[in-house]
């Protein structure tokens, strides 16, 4: 119940393609649904969150949409560029005031190719 | 740079060696965060402190991993005899009071030989 399941496992689209990764989740406890973004050496680094009660968030070319009923909510990259060749981690956690440790999916290695 | 601060960033020690792992979270978060993460892997929660107090243990943490922060500033981790399925990526991350938002340092790759 406290996993988080990512598809795909890598990704390859063409210079200006929408690549899209999906996540599922079981712990309906669960109210925090974070991206992250990681480079080879680097540590994951933030790029865009929800929670449950939006069915979608845009935040420049990162779009997330989320379906509180499937339990699963998808990262939509919009005229993706080969500087967003990255591994994508989904994660998910409970309320700061229930710890709010993090879950993460397996990641996502995305290549954009020029 | 105001961001997680991790220390060393690469360690290569040899099976049965104590390593320890310094982590500088951001300045006035209160909650520190230790995740572990393997090749090709998302990382894996490993323990969490709200200002000097260990709040949460995974069971990936065993006997021979410690960690501590006694100021509420700084954290350390600290694996005894190490093997070699301890090789890995440990991440370090804050947060500030109430803020789901987690910073990640660049964590300490450990190599065990």
């Amino acid at each position: 119940q406290q996993q988080v399941k990512q598809s795909p496992q890598s990704l390859i689209v063409q210079k200006g393609g929408i690549p899209i990764i999906n996540c599922a989740y079981e712990n309906t406890a669960f109210d925090y649904f974070p991206w992250y973004q990681q480079f080879p050496g680097k540590g994951p680094a933030l790029l865009i969150a929800i929670r449950p009660d939006v069915s979608e968030k845009k935040e420049g070319r990162f779009t997330i949409s989320f379906n509180k009923s499937a339990k699963q909510f998808s990262l939509h990259i919009m005229d993706s560029q080969p500087g967003d060749s990255a591994t994508y981690f989904c994660a998910a956690s409970r309320s700061y005031n229930q710890g709010g440790k993090l879950i993460f999916g397996q990641g996502t290695e995305l290549s954009v190719k020029p | 740079d105001t961001g997680v601060s991790q220390d060393p960033r690469h360690k290569i020690t040899k099976r049965g060696q104590n390593v320890t792992f310094r982590c500088d979270p951001i300045s006035e978060h209160n909650r520190l965060y230790w995740y572990r993460q393997t090749l090709g892997q998302g990382p894996e929660f490993l323990t969490y402190f709200q200002n000097e107090a260990q709040l949460e243990k995974s069971r990936l943490l065993s006997d021979r991993f410690s960690a501590e922060r006694p100021k509420g500033s700084f954290s350390t981790l600290e694996i005894q005899r190490t093997e070699q399925g301890d090789s890995a990526m440990y991440l370090c991350a804050s947060t500030s009071s109430g803020d789901s938002i987690q910073y990640f340092g660049a964590g300490t790759r450990l190599s065990v030989l």
